[in-house]
Parts: structure tokens; C-alpha cells; sequence
């Protein structure tokens, strides 16, 4: 399979844990992004990378989330002192810079804080 | 401040009826535009890309127009079977970023 993969699918967490999701992307795309998906609502912008620099960060992106790309090829975000309200799913998606720079979606992980 | 509005919010039809998804945005200056298709739990995957310069695509049974001027996307379906059930995303490129910026979708149901 060569679309972008996304590890762990589905992670529960008590209210205050630290968790980290991981996200390979299409192996030739050169840029990574990451978005976060609540119930009944669109993708909303987290941050996104071109190789290993972080480009761009939103807003939503508070202090207790970090993500990196130390390669340029995988990336990790992680989330630190987890809240109820950091429950959503968690979709990274990657492009390659050319005429169409298409976006590519993985399967998304679904985090759910108690 | 880009904001994508899509109407209706859900949509139930028959199968075999074509059908008009559309989706609006508030400011012009936009580098592409992006239908996206998810099933219920799943990860997105793309249908149509219509870049600023370009009036409409197409991929099989559907069929995306895009009038930059009004801030107006349209995704047309013909033929619809049950398998084409799930919720379709707009997206916009806004002219001076990489991010997408979506609607909230439309979550179409055709029932045999």
C-alpha cells in the first residue's frame, strides 16, 4: 500500500496522559500536513511541514502540542496533559509540489480522552 | 477571513437521481478547489481537483464547476447508487497558503 498510513487508528487516553501519533506519507511527497476532525464538522488546519521545516501553525495549535518531521519523511504530533476537549480524530495528509499539489489523506487517528 | 459554507447539510435520494452538491466561499482569491469524499469513521479521499484557472472536472459519474468569481462550487452526480452514500467535503486553497479550508459537508444518503 503506498497512501498515507497513520498510527494508531483508534487511542484512549485518561485526561492529563501524554500521547503521540505517528504518520508516514506517500514516500515521494515532500510536504506533510496535519488537521483535526470533530463530530459533524470539516478538517480544521493544525500545521504542516515542507521536508523537515515546520512551514506553517495554526492558532489551535496550542503550547501542549508539538509536532516534528526530523527526516523529512515521517512525522509525529504529540500532545501533552491530554483534555477532554482534545478528542477528535486526527487525519495527516501529504502532497507533492507540482501543478496540481493534490492532497492525499490517511485514515485518520481517532483519540478519545476520558 | 476564508469561510466554506456547503448547503444542503444532508440529502437523502432514490437511486439512480442525479444530484447537485454545491458549495460556496467567501473571498475569490483562491488557487484551487478540492471535493472530498469520507465514509462514516474513515480518512478522506479525493475526488476532484479543479485548479483557479479551470471551469470544471471530471471523474466518471461526477462532475465539479467552479465560478471563482461568485464563490461557488458545484458537484454534480449522476446516476447515484447506494455505494455513493457518505459525507462530501469542499475544500479551498485560499491564494496565500498551503492549508485547505473546509466546509462542514453535505452527508448524502441514496437508498435503493
Amino acid at each position: 500500500d503506498t497512501g498515507v498510513s497513520q498510527d494508531p487508528r483508534h487511542k484512549i487516553t485518561k485526561r492529563g496522559q501524554n500521547v503521540t501519533f505517528r504518520c508516514d506519507p506517500i514516500s515521494e511527497h515532500n510536504r506533510l500536513y496535519w488537521y483535526r476532525q470533530t463530530l459533524g464538522q470539516g478538517p480544521e488546519f493544525l500545521t504542516y511541514f515542507q521536508n523537515e521545516a515546520q512551514l506553517e501553525k495554526s492558532r489551535l495549535l496550542s503550547d501542549r502540542f508539538s509536532a516534528e518531521r526530523p527526516k523529512g519523511s515521517f512525522s509525529t504530533l504529540e500532545i501533552q496533559r491530554t483534555e477532554q476537549g482534545d478528542s477528535a480524530m486526527y487525519l495527516c495528509a501529504s502532497s507533492l509540489v507540482d501543478s496540481t499539489d493534490t492532497q492525499y489523506f490517511g485514515p485518520g487517528t481517532r483519540l478519545t480522552v476520558l | 477571513k476564508q469561510e466554506v459554507t456547503q448547503i444542503p447539510a444532508a440529502l437523502s435520494v432514490p437511486e439512480g437521481e442525479n444530484l447537485v452538491l454545491n458549495c460556496s466561499f467567501t473571498d475569490s482569491a483562491i488557487y484551487n478547489l478540492q471535493w472530498f469524499r469520507q465514509d462514516p469513521g474513515k480518512g478522506l479521499t479525493s475526488l476532484l481537483l479543479i485548479q483557479s484557472s479551470q471551469r470544471e472536472q471530471t471523474s466518471g459519474r461526477l462532475n465539479a464547476s467552479l465560478d471563482k468569481s461568485s464563490g461557488r462550487s458545484t458537484l454534480y452526480i449522476a446516476a447515484s447508487q447506494p455505494g455513493d452514500s457518505a459525507t462530501y467535503l469542499c475544500a479551498v486553497r485560499p491564494g496565500n497558503t498551503d492549508k485547505l479550508i473546509f466546509g462542514t459537508g453535505t452527508r448524502l444518503q441514496v437508498f435503493p
